[in-house]
């Protein structure tokens, strides 16, 4: 079965470091998008991507964060210079249809 | 501003018997209402939906259940199984806003044996 996969599993960085979580989604879906879980907390949504374009983001997605889909395959997540609050997992999710959405493994994230 | 709210952090349940998974949400513009499940080191698994023009859907040992006026739902899990342990999650969007799901902060739920 199709599956969405995320590399790394676990990304350390230094505070104030760049990251780019990568995230390969489901071969014919259209719709990309990154949320987060903060240690103990809710998932959050972040951005949503459509037709090589944000189509929705929330307010945790500030200038320092960014996305890409360079590729017909890969959809990034780019953390321009990264906080101690960056700190979660970042799952990736896709669907081909809006709503229904399939998620990633995820990946931690730690900022020291 | 937690607009999807489960205010049950854990609940445990004997192998075979119901378990009952509620949420309780504040926007009135939501329309369609989503569980998921997830076990640890691994992203949430989409288990079921339910659209606001519908009060029950049911597929297999799941169903959800819809209280429009109560802002109320609940996912139940009959009977209940050990691969049933993980995080419940209860999700919703908004009409006309498709890309975005809200989250509530999830139940751990235990199959007991």
């Amino acid at each position: 079965e199709p599956e969405v996969t995320q590399t790394p599993s676990h990304q350390v960085t230094q505070m104030g470091q760049e990251v780019i979580l990568r995230c390969v989604p489901i071969s014919n879906h259209l719709y990309f998008y990154w949320y987060r879980q903060i240690l103990g907390q809710k998932v959050e949504f972040l951005v949503s991507f459509y037709n090589n374009e944000i189509s929705e983001k929330s307010e945790i997605f500030d200038d320092q964060f960014s996305v890409e889909r360079p590729d017909g395959s890969n959809f990034t997540l780019k953390i321009r210079s990264t906080k101690l609050e960056d700190s979660a997992m970042y799952f990736c999710a896709s669907s081909y249809k809006p709503v229904t959405q399939y998620f990633g493994p995820g990946t931690r994230l730690t900022v020291l | 501003d937690q607009q999807v709210k489960q205010n049950s952090p854990s609940l445990s349940v004997q192998e075979g018997r119901i378990s009952i998974l509620n949420c309780d949400y504040t926007n009135s513009m939501f329309d369609y209402f989503l569980w998921y499940k997830k076990y640890p080191a691994e992203g949430p698994t989409f288990l079921i939906s339910i659209s606001s023009i519908k009060d029950k859907n049911e597929d297999g040992r799941f169903t959800v259940f819809l209280n429009k006026s109560a802002k109320h739902l609940s996912l139940h899990i009959v009977p209940s199984q050990p691969g049933d342990s993980a995080v419940y999650f209860c999700a919703a969007k908004e009409t006309n806003r498709d890309d975005k799901i809200i989250f509530g902060k999830g139940t751990r739920l235990h199959i007991l044996p």
